[in-house]
């Protein structure tokens, strides 16, 4: 199975800055990669797909880079909207598989 | 607009057997590739089951054998049938649509999320 580690687990940030999540498989997977927002008592939400498409819809501040077995996600500059956990997942090979989540809190 | 409702959650003894339901709208459940994932109390997500559109599925280590994951095509419905429950399972289950484009791209389209809690 692909394990996928993320860090930070805990970021804590301000308004307007610039922040970066990493993803780390444990084997290489390509581009495979997506990248997802959840809110408190809301499913998730697809930002990123292929490592670095950006979903229909999402604001560009979003963006995802990397392939093989390392992977970021930077928001360019932090709403307060953007306050909320960060998950990656691999859709190289079954079983999917999620990274710990990144809890980005003020 | 793609929506996905899941009901059928609630309270069930360890070793019991529950049904979940997810009901669709604005997709065709059979010709898409669909999934559950769910989450534990204040834990992360975990993918667990997938139908392909040619009913091919797949399922996690963590419930090979104890769920199965179908569709009602008359009522555009994904189901996943959960036996031998136990108090590990105890989660919010969401329902999904996977995109596939010449490969499995992401969970684009998600639900709610329905409860289940298995406790005596």
């Amino acid at each position: 199975d692909i394990q996928l580690t993320q860090s930070p687990s805990f970021l804590s940030a301000s308004v307007g800055d610039r922040v970066t999540i990493t993803c780390r498989a444990s084997q290489g997977i390509s581009s495979y990669l997506a990248w997802y927002q959840q809110k408190p008592g809301k499913g998730p939400n697809l930002l990123i797909y292929d490592a670095s498409t950006l979903q229909s819809g999402v604001p560009s501040r979003f963006r995802g880079s990397g392939s093989g077995t390392e992977f970021t996600l930077t928001v360019s500059s932090l709403q307060p909207e953007d306050f909320a956990t960060y998950y990656c997942q691999q859709v190289n090979s079954y079983p999917l598989t999620f990274g710990g989540g990144t809890k980005v809190e003020i | 607009e793609v929506q996905l409702v899941e009901s059928g959650g609630g309270l069930v003894q360890p070793g019991g057997s529950l049904r979940l339901s997810c009901a669709a709208s604005g997709l065709i459940v059979n010709r898409n590739f669909m999934t559950w994932v769910r989450q534990a109390p204040g834990k992360g997500l975990e993918w667990l089951s997938l139908i392909d559109s040619s009913g091919r599925t797949y399922y996690a280590d963590s419930v090979k054998g104890r769920f199965s994951i179908s569709r009602d095509n008359s009522k555009n419905t994904l189901v996943l049938q959960m036996d031998s429950l136990r108090s590990d399972d105890t989660a919010v289950y969401y329902c999904a649509r996977a995109s596939y484009i010449y490969g499995l791209k992401s969970f684009d389209s998600w639900g709610q999320g329905t409860l289940v809690t298995v406790s005596s």
